[in-house]
C-alpha cells in the first residue's frame, strides 16, 4: 500500500523567511513524487515533481528515499506563495495518484 | 495547454436525487480521474478510468458509479444523492506511460441539502 503524510495542516511563515512543508511517503518500491499547489479561486496545478530535479517559483523539493521523504523548500517566501500544498506519490506502473491530506502555508507580511 | 473542463461550478441538490458530474477533456487523453477534495482529508480517488467503458474503484467508491462512453467524457453518478456526499469533486486527466502529471479541472462544489 501506498501512503503519503504531509504532518502540518495549517503553516504560518514571515515574508522573507525559509518555507519547509514536510512530506513523507510509504511505499515499497521506487516511487514518482509530485507537489501540487492550489492558489485561492484556482484549480489544483503541478508545482513540481521529483525526476525534473527543477526549481519552480524559486521551490525545491528532493527525494530523500532514506528517510522516505520529499519535502518542499524555498529560501525566502513571497506573500504570494499562500495557498494549498499537496504532496502526491504514484507507483511503478501505476495511474494513480495517492495524495497527502496537505498544508495550508499562509505568508505573514 | 490541456483543458479539463467540468460542467458546473456549483450544484445544489437535494437528498435521494440522482446526480451527474460531467468532466471532458480535449487532450486525448487515455486515463481520467474523479476525486472528492474534504478539508483536513485531502484528495481521496473515487473513481478512475484508464479506457473507454474501463472503470476501477478508487478508495472511497460507495454511494457511487461513473460512466466513460467517450475518450474525453468521464461522467461521476451518485446514485441516490446524501448529505454526507457534499464535498468539493476535482476531474483529472493524464497520458498513459511515461511520468505525465495529472491535470485538474476547476471543481465542482456540491451540497446536497
Amino acid at each position: 500500500a501506498q501512503r503519503v503524510t504531509q504532518p502540518e495542516k495549517l503553516l504560518s511563515v514571515f515574508k522573507g523567511a525559509p518555507v519547509e512543508l514536510k512530506c513523507n511517503y510509504s511505499y515499497s518500491g521506487s516511487p514518482e513524487l509530485f507537489w501540487y499547489v492550489q492558489y485561492s479561486r484556482q484549480r489544483l496545478q503541478l508545482l513540481l515533481r521529483h525526476i525534473s530535479r527543477e526549481s519552480i517559483k524559486g521551490f525545491t523539493a528532493d527525494l530523500n528515499k532514506g528517510e522516505t521523504s520529499f519535502h518542499l523548500k524555498k529560501p525566502f517566501a513571497q506573500e504570494e506563495d499562500s495557498a494549498m500544498y499537496y504532496c502526491a506519490l504514484k507507483g511503478l506502473g501505476n495511474e494513480k495518484l495517492t495524495f497527502g491530506t496537505g498544508t495550508r502555508l499562509t505568508i505573514i507580511p | 495547454d490541456v483543458k479539463v473542463t467540468q460542467s458546473s461550478r456549483y450544484l445544489v441538490k437535494r437528498t435521494g436525487e440522482k446526480v451527474f458530474l460531467e468532466c471532458v477533456q480535449d487532450m486525448d487523453h487515455e486515463n481520467m480521474f474523479w476525486y472528492r477534495q474534504d478539508p483536513g482529508l485531502g484528495l481521496r480517488l473515487i473513481y478512475f478510468s484508464y479506457d473507454v467503458k474501463m472503470k476501477e474503484k478508487g478508495d472511497i467508491p460507495e454511494g457511487y458509479s461513473v460512466s466513460r462512453e467517450k475518450k474525453e467524457r468521464f461522467s461521476l453518478i451518485l446514485e441516490s444523492a446524501s448529505t454526507n456526499q457534499t464535498s468539493m469533486y476535482l476531474c483529472a486527466s493524464s497520458p498513459t506511460g511515461g511520468k505525465q502529471p495529472q491535470h485538474f479541472g476547476d471543481g465542482t462544489r456540491l451540497s446536497i441539502l
